[in-house]
């Protein structure tokens, strides 16, 4: 099983705050996706990273691949309400035929 | 249309019953996925299907078995309910394994007492 740690576990803001989210590893890995999953559905797919150091926006959403693909951060500017959700990484491995997820990030944006 | 369908949604049932989840993609999509997640939100692979062949099958109590009529269901029957069974099941499809994007559908709570 690997070992896919995010950070913080938990984390509650203000509206219109910054944060950066984190998943850690100690495996190298081919490529991450980033999801998130509201209450009540299934995750849905932010974001694939692919080469390290990769960086991709996705509106206020910042997300970057560690320079040696064992890691990486998902930074959001000026959070809003229905940025609440639980954030999960998801990286893979060559020749890999599934994806195993990380232990998530519990985000609550306060109106 | 929504793309991973399962049902039902939510399942209440007793200790030592029997029970089937149900799961339909109409992505054309050559691999699905059985997911538990916990209650802590842990999600966690059970089995993943490539063109009705079952790929992987992490440890998981023989009480569960995942069937694939074709490639574009994936139904989990679980036998002798237990109450540590009690979790959310996410369905969940590729268009191939590894990078590829995962699908979900919406969930199916069970919840056995």
């Amino acid at each position: 099983t690997q070992l896919l740690e995010q950070s913080p576990q938990f984390l509650s803001i203000q509206e219109g705050e910054n944060l950066t989210v984190y998943c850690n590893s100690s495996s190298v890995f081919s490529s991450l996706q980033w999801y998130r999953q509201e209450p009540g559905e299934g995750p849905v797919l932010l974001v694939t990273v692919v080469t390290g150091g990769e960086v991709k926006k996705l509106k206020r959403l910042t997300f970057q691949f560690g320079d040696a693909r064992k890691d990486s951060s998902l930074h959001i500017t000026a959070a809003q309400p229905g940025d609440t959700g639980l954030y999960l990484c998801a990286p893979s491995k060559t020749g890999a035929n599934n994806l195993f997820f990380g232990t998530g990030t519990r985000l609550t944006v306060i109106p | 249309d929504t793309a991973v369908s399962q049902t039902p949604k939510y399942l209440v049932t007793q200790m030592g019953n029997d029970k089937s989840i149900k799961c339909e993609q109409n992505l054309g999509h050559d691999t699905m996925y059985w997911y538990k997640q916990d209650s802590k939100k842990f999600l966690k692979i059970m089995f993943s299907y490539n063109n009705k062949e079952l790929i992987i099958n992490e440890t998981v109590p023989n009480r569960f078995s995942p069937k694939s009529p074709d490639k574009a269901h994936l139904n989990l029957h679980i036998n002798s309910l237990e109450l540590g069974d009690s979790a959310v099941y996410f369905c969940a499809s590729s268009q191939e394994g590894g990078r590829s994007p995962l699908h979900f559908g919406n969930g199916t709570r069970l919840t056995v007492t």
